[in-house]
């Protein structure tokens, strides 16, 4: 089955910095990695999401890279404010979602 | 509007009392999904349906099971809940393989055990 890794566990980052979280996955038969944003208490929040035939997309402040080659993929925050704090999660799909284990991203004003 | 709607939002059930988790769905998707989220970690996969198709996970517990009556109605059976069952239990529906396989995700049921 597919396995994801999410790197790192934990993010605190300065009001107005960039925030960075890596994946990488392991079936190659995955080919949709959606990320998610999850406050407490609530479900996961479909945030941005990438297909295998595109290596980058971006909506505002919020932008992924894919690399199918070496199957990892990012996320990428800039200028962060403190309503991005939240635990994000990455997931690889070949229609089941399997997600990595979570970043606590916190965003200090 | 609400498209994939969980049943009840918040569950108290004794331990080894049955407990049934329902979900619906009005967007027909082919598949539907049951997470599980523990606290502070990810939803973990316990079983989908493609169609009729049941689909378990290796390490789901033989306490969880799932019917599918059609395509808008899922439920999630624990036969016998253990305080280690409390969670989170998330609803998810898709279109199934292709391009587009987006994930709805229902606003979950909190399963407290006592």
């Amino acid at each position: 089955g597919e396995n994801v890794e999410q790197h790192p566990s934990t993010l605190s980052v300065q009001e107005g910095d960039s925030a960075v979280i890596k994946c990488t996955y392991s079936d190659s038969a995955s080919n949709y990695f959606p990320w998610y944003k999850q406050e407490l208490g609530k479900r996961p929040q479909l945030i941005i999401d990438i297909r295998s035939n595109v290596g980058e997309k971006k909506d505002q402040r919020i932008a992924v890279t894919l690399n199918k080659t070496a199957k990892h993929f990012s996320l990428h925050i800039t200028e962060t404010q403190p309503e991005d704090s939240a635990v994000y999660f990455c997931a690889a799909s070949d229609y089941k979602l399997s997600f990595g284990a979570g970043t606590t991203v916190t965003v200090r004003a | 509007d609400a498209m994939v709607i969980q049943n009840p939002r918040y569950q108290v059930t004794q331990f080894g009392k049955p407990v049934t988790l329902s979900c619906s769905q009005t967007l027909n998707h082919n598949v539907m999904y049951w997470y599980q989220q523990k606290s502070s970690q990810a939803p973990k996969l316990l079983f989908h349906y493609y169609d009729k198709d049941f689909n378990n996970e290796a390490d789901t517990p033989d306490n969880f099971q799932s019917r599918r009556p059609n395509t808008s109605f899922c439920f999630l059976d624990i036969r016998s809940p253990g305080l280690g069952d409390a969670a989170m239990y998330l609803c998810a529906t898709s279109r199934g393989p292709g391009s587009n396989t987006e994930a709805f995700f229902g606003q979950g049921t909190r399963l407290t055990v006592v």
